[in-house]
Order: C-alpha cells, then sequence, then structure tokens
C-alpha cells in the first residue's frame, strides 16, 4: 500500500510559467516532508522541506505547501527554468527522523 | 566536504555471486541509509544506522542481504548469491538529525 502518492508521472510547462507538482499522503503519523529533485545517473538532491506545523515553506522559486486536513503537499516552482527539467520525488517521515518514505516521482519536463 | 560518495559505480555480475558496495557518508553526519531504487519507483527504505547501531531493518532486507557500518564512518552493502530481482539503484543517504537526508550517486546493479 502505497503511503505517499504521486499520481502524476509527467509535467510539461513552459519556460518561465509557474510548475506545481502534487502529492498525497496516507499515514497520519507523517509530519516531515520533503521534495527531492533527481537527474538521471544521480542520486536525489534535496530541494525543500516543510514540517507539520507549518503550511507553507518558500526557498527561492520553490514554495511547498502543506495542507494536512487533506494530507496533500504541493511543489510550486516559478519561474520554471529549462534546468529544473528533472524527476521530483516527495517524501515523508514521522517523528522527523525515521527513514524517508517516498512517492514514484513525477517526471517535470520544461519547454523553452 | 564533497557529499556522499559510494563505490562502485556500476556493477555487473552473474546470478548465484556475492557483490559488495561501499558508501562514505559526510563526515559529521551520525545517520547512514541504505535505500533501492527499481525503474518507476522512488527509493524504497533498506536499513539505516546511528554511528555504528543498525537501528532498523526493512522487510525488503532478506538474509542475503547484510549491511555493516564497523566504526560509524563508511557502511559497506553485501548481497550475497545474487539474483536478477536484486538487479537496482542501490543509494545511500547520510544526515544529522534534524537535517534531511542527503544523497549519494548510487551504485547500478545488474545480475545476469
Amino acid at each position: 500500500d502505497q503511503q505517499v502518492k504521486q499520481n502524476s508521472p509527467s509535467l510539461s510547462v513552459q519556460e518561465g510559467r509557474i510548475s506545481i507538482l502534487n502529492c498525497d499522503y496516507t499515514n497520519s503519523m507523517f509530519d516531515y516532508f520533503l521534495w527531492y529533485k533527481k537527474y538521471p545517473a544521480e542520486g536525489p538532491t534535496f530541494l525543500i522541506s516543510i514540517s507539520s506545523i507549518k503550511d507553507k515553506n518558500e526557498d527561492g522559486r520553490f514554495t511547498v505547501f502543506l495542507n494536512k486536513s487533506a494530507k496533500h503537499l504541493s511543489l510550486h516552482i516559478v519561474p520554471s527554468q529549462p534546468g529544473d527539467s528533472a524527476v521530483y520525488f516527495c517524501a515523508a517521515s514521522a517523528a522527523g527522523n525515521t527513514p524517508l518514505v517516498f512517492g514514484k516521482g513525477t517526471r517535470l519536463s520544461v519547454i523553452a | 566536504d564533497t557529499g556522499v560518495s559510494q563505490n562502485p559505480r556500476h556493477k555487473i555480475t552473474k546470478r548465484g555471486q556475492n557483490v559488495t558496495f561501499r558508501c562514505d557518508p559526510i563526515s559529521e553526519h551520525n545517520r547512514l541509509y541504505w535505500y533501492r531504487q527499481t525503474l518507476g519507483q522512488g527509493p524504497e527504505f533498506l536499513t539505516y544506522f546511528q554511528n555504528e547501531a543498525q537501528l532498523e531493518k526493512s522487510r525488503l532486507l532478506s538474509d542475503r542481504f547484510s549491511a555493516e557500518r564497523p566504526k560509524g564512518s563508511f557502511s559497506t552493502l553485501e548481497i550475497q548469491r545474487t539474483e536478477q530481482g536484486d538487479s537496482a539503484m542501490y543509494l545511500c543517504a547520510s544526515s544529522l538529525p534534524p537535517d534531511p537526508e542527503y544523497f549519494g550517486p548510487g551504485t547500478r546493479l545488474t545480475v545476469l
């Protein structure tokens, strides 16, 4: 049973526009959420995180929103750039320090 | 610090052979994790260490898999009697809680 779900396998966005990647989770014990970006033949790279005491966290072009009642989070990238093209993974943990549970990823393509 | 390193980057072996992978974490990180990733999936947790103590093992980690972190620094993951189903990317990550996990580039295993 997938505890972290990324229902869109792929997303295409024009350069300069907003990219919105979505993630749903089922385990109400999760309280720490992260987004990782992965290029081919490389390991995942940490992007941004949010703890359950917040509903928004920003870092430059990246913003993560958390809706605890809906068990939903999203990553917004504004403006999108061609270098953002990669696979994005949503991950979650319980009590902040347990091993991460990952979704299957969403492949983002930013078209120039 | 150059980040998490993993060796080898690629390993091709025949079914039934034993293989060993090495992970060198970021030097001040006390936690070290092993994950496995197959095509179209997100990373799946295998096991993790805090210093030299192995704290948790996933049920994915069959008896043919063993991991060690003898001095609380580098770690090895050994797979005995490899099977074709073991073909995957093996990812190592390290962290110093409450900071997030940082991943290495992975070791791609192909079992023929």
